[in-house]
């Protein structure tokens, strides 16, 4: 039973364009929400992260909006890049402590020049 | 973040035998995580590495088959035993408890192993 449900699977984005990935969830005890990055023959990469008490969070070009009743959260890379092209994957846990990260089934995005 | 290293960083294994898998932090961290990452699919957790006690296995993992250790708060190995082909994965290490924000998790670079 996937925990996290992403879409979607794969994605292609101009130059400059605006790319968006969506997760949803249905366990209302996840309350730590990460982005993770990867690059072909790289580990994970912690992108950006959002707690349920903020519906947005934005770093740099990289924007997460959560909404808790729809109980969906997406990523949002503005002004995408040909080096923003690699694997997305948002993630859940519960808890205050470091706990077990549930995985979204992951993104594919090409950015073309 | 710390800095974390695995090695090897790439294995072709024969069926039948066994690898051991290092981790290696920079810094003491109290949490360190396992994960198995099969080609082109998302992250599964194998186990949580607990410093001086055994490990917390996941549904679908068990001691016998990914034993593993965690000697200090810098290091830990995983053990991939009797391997088959079914094991040819990208193998993760993670390590959470070096920041302010505790849940947040830090991955290696991965250990991509082959089993022929």
């Amino acid at each position: 039973q996937q925990q996290v449900k992403q879409s979607p699977q794969s994605l292609i984005v101009q130059k400059g364009g605006i790319s968006i990935i969506n997760c949803a969830y249905e366990n209302t005890a996840f309350d730590y929400f990460p982005w993770y990055q990867q690059f072909p023959g790289k580990g994970p990469a912690l992108l950006i992260a959002i707690r349920p008490d903020v519906s947005e969070k934005k770093e740099g070009r990289f924007t997460i909006s959560f909404n808790k009743s729809a109980k969906q959260f997406s990523l949002h890379i503005m002004d995408s890049q040909p080096g923003d092209s690699a694997t997305y994957f948002c993630a859940a846990s519960t808890g205050l402590g470091a706990n077990n990260l549930f995985f979204g089934t992951g993104t594919r995005l090409t950015v073309i020049p | 973040s710390a800095v974390i290293s695995q090695k090897p960083s790439r294995d072709i294994c024969q069926r039948g035998t066994s690898l051991t898998i290092q981790c290696q932090v920079d810094s003491q961290v109290t949490m360190m995580f396992w994960y198995r990452q099969q080609p082109g699919q998302s992250l599964t957790l194998i186990a949580t590495a607990n410093q001086g006690s055994e490990a917390t296995y996941e549904s679908g993992f068990v001691i016998d088959k990914f034993p593993i250790s965690r000697p200090n708060l810098t290091f830990s190995t995983l053990t991939v035993s009797n391997m088959s082909p079914e094991d040819s994965s990208i193998y993760l290490c993670s390590v959470a408890g070096t920041s302010r924000v505790s849940n947040e998790q830090f991955f290696g670079p991965g250990t991509r192993l082959t089993v022929l």
